[in-house]
């Protein structure tokens, strides 16, 4: 299986629940992002992880916690959500490079995990 | 800080006709511009990007974009619309963050195909 991949795609909790989303990538990048989508609003970053390391995160609330135990697997773990957290939330990797163009990266994006939250 | 600005929250075109989507971008460098599409219940994928040289650059699907650095757009066209491409168009410039990249996007325009 190439590219990145996404699990589960739909997801519903309840407020009190404790779920975990995934996020695998099969393209040898060692960058990787969770981004959330919702509705009438630009994507929003809230994490991103370089070789394993968070390298930014922003401003996220505590009840997303991201966990990347290697370069090919990032989890967004998730706790007494609110009902406004229901969204789109996107992975994305990509190779990171020198600091001079590491903004030129393409980042490949997953097919995204829907979460509703009650 | 960087920013992205898609002022046609909507467009509704009649397959084969042309398209022009807006983009207009704020960076303080030279910006690393992309164009993405994301369809119904899918991933965002990428269109175009461009990165320097040739100011009309090439993508996917018979799409082009031109930068603009006088205006700060870099605006996607194609000549003749098909139905298949009704989805959600994204523009986004890329900037960094510790050693990897970032995208910041628009609020993307919703595209219509009439038959």
């Amino acid at each position: 299986e190439t590219g990145v991949t996404q699990t589960p795609r739909h997801l519903v909790m309840g407020m009190t629940n404790k779920k975990s989303l995934k996020c695998e990538q099969h393209l040898g990048h060692n960058a990787m992002y969770w981004y959330k989508q919702s509705a009438k609003k630009p994507l929003e970053l809230m994490f991103v992880y370089s070789l394993e390391e968070r390298v930014e995160n922003n401003s996220v609330p505590s009840r997303f916690s991201p966990e990347c135990p290697n370069s090919s697997h990032l989890f967004l773990h998730l706790h007494t959500l609110q009902p406004e957290d229901s969204a789109l939330y996107l992975c994305a990797s990509s190779h990171p490079q020198g600091a001079k163009t590491s903004g030129a990266n393409v980042l490949t994006f997953g097919a995204g995990s829907r979460l509703t939250v009650l | 800080a960087q920013s992205v600005t898609q002022p046609d929250i909507h467009i509704t075109v009649s397959e084969g006709a042309s398209l022009e989507l807006r983009c207009n971008y704020s960076y303080g460098a030279t910006p690393y511009l992309f164009w993405y599409v994301q369809s119904p219940g899918q991933g965002l994928q990428l269109l175009l990007k461009y990165f320097s040289g040739d100011t009309l650059v090439q993508g996917i699907k018979g799409f082009e974009a031109e930068f603009k650095r006088s205006q700060s757009s870099f605006n996607l066209r194609k000549p003749s619309v098909h139905w298949s491409d009704a989805a959600e168009y994204f523009c986004a410039v890329g900037g960094m963050t510790g050693t990897a990249s970032k995208l910041t996007f628009g609020t993307g325009t919703r595209l219509q195909v009439t038959l």
